[in-house]
């Protein structure tokens, strides 16, 4: 079973508007983390948010923030006010305690912001 | 920014060649990765280290081997290179085995295999 699913290959949004990227998780260890990154068409990889499995709230970075759910194991990405330069790939990726420290990624979303 | 760095940033190279990526840390941090990030399949982890000498395989490690004599340096070799190694790979770095904390990445190389 994959580890982590994102089902949106691509997404659109319209500048200042709002978006969310799905990201589902399977997992069966109540220690893991859960992360997003961007990778802008440059190619670096980017770290963008956060969340522990024990976090009672959800996180949150600038326009970022990332939508928790965990008895549907979901771990949404939420950017408000989109700007053109968000336009890029989206990858939601896990660790576990118990998972040989390795991070799971899933296959990304193509975000574009259309002017 | 992590001081990651990854050598050479893209290379071509013929089938059947040995091919040596080196990641180069100045963060002493314990984990090292090596990923490939093919369209379609996200990132896949090759081979990661939790330590000098220490290292494991990752789900894709059919083809690659991986050595770190020192805590800073974590090099991946294709032993004879195949079309299907045409990739970018990043290497990452991650500070304790701690879930909570995040990977940072090097820049990528590309490699190309003719």
């Amino acid at each position: 079973a994959q580890k982590i699913t994102q089902t949106q290959p691509g997404m659109f949004v319209q500048e200042k508007e709002a978006v969310t990227l799905d990201c589902t998780y399977d997992t069966s260890d109540p220690s893991y983390g859960l992360f997003w990154y961007k990778q802008p068409s440059s190619g670096e990889m980017i770290f963008l948010i956060y969340q522990g499995s024990y976090d009672q709230q959800n996180a949150t970075e600038g326009r970022y923030s990332l939508n928790f759910q965990k008895a549907r194991k979901s771990a949404n990405l939420v950017i408000s006010a989109s700007q053109l330069g968000d336009s890029a790939m989206y990858f939601c990726a896990m660790r576990e305690l118990q998972g040989g420290n390795q991070f799971y990624f899933g296959t990304g979303t193509s975000l574009t912001v259309i002017p | 920014d992590a001081g990651i760095t990854q050598s050479p940033r893209h290379k071509v190279t013929e089938t059947g060649t040995p091919v040596t990526l080196r990641c180069h840390q100045t963060e002493n941090h314990r984990y090292m990765y090596w990923y490939r990030q093919d369209p379609g399949h996200g990132l896949r982890l090759i081979h990661y280290s939790y330590g000098v000498k220490d290292t494991d395989k990752g789900e894709v490690s059919d083809g690659y081997s991986v050595s770190r004599s020192k805590t800073e340096d974590f090099l991946l070799t294709l032993e004879s290179a195949t079309s299907s190694q045409t990739s970018v790979y990043f290497c990452a770095i991650s500070e304790s085995q701690e879930p909570f904390r995040g990977a940072f990445f090097g820049q990528g190389t590309r490699l190309t295999v003719v």
